[in-house]
């Protein structure tokens, strides 16, 4: 067990629909990231979070945004969605600088 | 920016023997660290090892080990004495060590399917 968790587990839901993804980090950690994993475009990168600041972003579409809250955890919305949207959505946490990131069990979304 | 490349797609191994899997890694910057990551069928990502491109020796975590090959870019993960856990897909991963923002994302390379046969 990382200590990062994420919820829902499972996600199913139609096309033009918006999904919410919830992480929260481990104890103490302020950075949270979100990777993509699909079948054709592997493990990518979406954004970055320090301490409620957006730090980076990556490969994320518009239709995309991700917030972090006082408490430290962490969404992303996904909205319009669309049939190759459809993939696992990991949240990773780390402690600004450090080398390890430790990742969230992940999130499958399907879009149908 | 940096790009990460396993080209096993897939490899196999008799429980108990060894296997190294293969990975380079194209970057312009000095100082890095330099990651294996495990997916077993669970999906969960997994830190296998880690290791920091100034240091010249090799990271080890019990039956796990690295050859890094600085000037050649290029970063193996040798597992021994394999056991039926193993099987799962690894990743290799790249991290800058530099503190500027966007600097902290993982890249990861494609990916090895390590199948365990018994």
């Amino acid at each position: 067990d990382s200590g990062v968790t994420q919820t829902p587990k499972h996600l199913i839901t139609a096309t033009g629909q918006r999904v919410t993804l919830r992480c929260s980090p481990r104890s103490g950690d302020l950075s949270v990231y979100w990777y993509q994993q699909s079948l054709d475009q592997g493990l990518q990168f979406l954004i970055q979070y320090y301490n409620g600041e957006e730090r980076a972003k990556g490969n994320i579409l518009e239709r995309f945004s991700a917030q972090q809250f006082p408490d430290l955890h962490s969404e992303l919305n996904l909205s319009s969605l669309e049939l190759g949207d459809s993939a696992l959505y990991f949240c990773a946490s780390s402690v600004l600088g450090g080398s390890e990131q430790y990742f969230g069990p992940g999130t499958r979304l399907t879009v149908t | 920016a940096q790009t990460v490349t396993q080209s096993q797609p897939e490899m196999s191994v008799q429980e108990a023997e060894t296997v190294t899997l293969s990975c380079t890694y194209d970057t312009s910057e000095s100082d890095y660290y330099l990651f294996w990551y495990k997916q077993p069928p669970s999906r969960q990502m997994i830190l296998v090892i880690r290791q920091e491109a100034y240091k010249q020796q090799n990271a080890t975590e019990n039956r796990f080990s690295v050859n890094f090959q600085k000037a050649a870019k290029s970063f193996s993960l040798k597992i021994s004495d394999s056991q039926l856990g193993d099987a799962a897909m690894y990743f290799c991963a790249y991290r800058s060590a530099l503190l500027i923002q966007g600097a902290q994302k993982l890249v990861f390379g494609q990916g090895t399917r390590l199948t365990i046969n018994p």
